[in-house]
């Protein structure tokens, strides 16, 4: 069964404070691994998708890792703007279906 | 723009009610799906459908149903059969292959 965990479940930064998300997957032949924000009360959006170990993926203040066991969202300087649930979601070999870990919560404090 | 609508954005069900909940995509998908979130948990897949007039049951089918007779429109129905079924409804849509799925700004259901 495929399987994805996120940690911290919640993460309080100050304005400018560096940090990371941990995404770690179980997934029989991964099709990819994809990045969301989740603002309160609307639907995911979409950030990054990494295909294969070794890939790097940026956006403004954030970068996206891929490992064969893991991915990693680092958030670099964030802004009070950067705070939301980020989602990260594994697609296997059941063509079309991702597995989502519960969320990571962050709040960016000025 | 391309998108995905769903409506409405609040609803409310009575008991024994049937309700259902729609989803429009305008970006020419083959792909969509529901979902299902609850607080403090990820997403649970429901229902999804590759092409029109095919759908599969996701991980928690039971007490839902679905129909794809457009490409654009993929309808969720919650039946009285569904005991819980407060929570917040997320419609996707993706193209072919590993192509990210994109999703609706959601329907909170909850019970009157």
């Amino acid at each position: 069964e495929d399987q994805v965990t996120q940690s911290p479940e919640a993460l309080r930064l100050q304005e400018g404070e560096s940090s990371s998300l941990n995404c770690s997957y179980t997934v029989s032949g991964l099709r990819g691994l994809f990045w969301y924000r989740q603002d309160p009360g609307k639907g995911p959006e979409f950030l990054f998708t990494l295909y294969s170990a070794g890939e790097e993926k940026e956006k403004e203040r954030l970068k996206a890792t891929l490992t064969k066991k893991e991915s990693f969202l680092h958030i670099t300087a964030p802004k009070p703007e950067d705070s939301a649930t980020y989602l990260c979601a594994a697609g296997g070999t059941s063509y079309g279906k991702l597995t989502f870990g519960q969320g990571t919560i962050l709040t960016v404090h000025p | 723009d391309g998108g995905i609508t769903q409506s409405p954005k609040y609803l409310f069900r009575k008991e024994g009610q049937n309700v259902t909940l729609s989803c429009e995509q305008n970006l020419n998908h083959d792909a969509m799906y529901w979902y299902r979130q609850d607080p403090g948990q990820g997403l649970r897949l429901i229902y999804y459908s590759q092409i029109v007039n095919d759908f599969q049951k996701g991980d928690i089918a039971e007490g839902y149903s679905v129909s794809r007779e457009k490409k654009e429109s993929f309808p969720l129905t919650v039946t009285s059969a569904q005991k819980n079924p407060t929570a917040f409804y997320l419609c996707a849509s993706s193209g072919q292959g590993s192509q990210p799925q994109h999703f609706g700004d959601g329907t909170r259901l909850s019970i009157l």
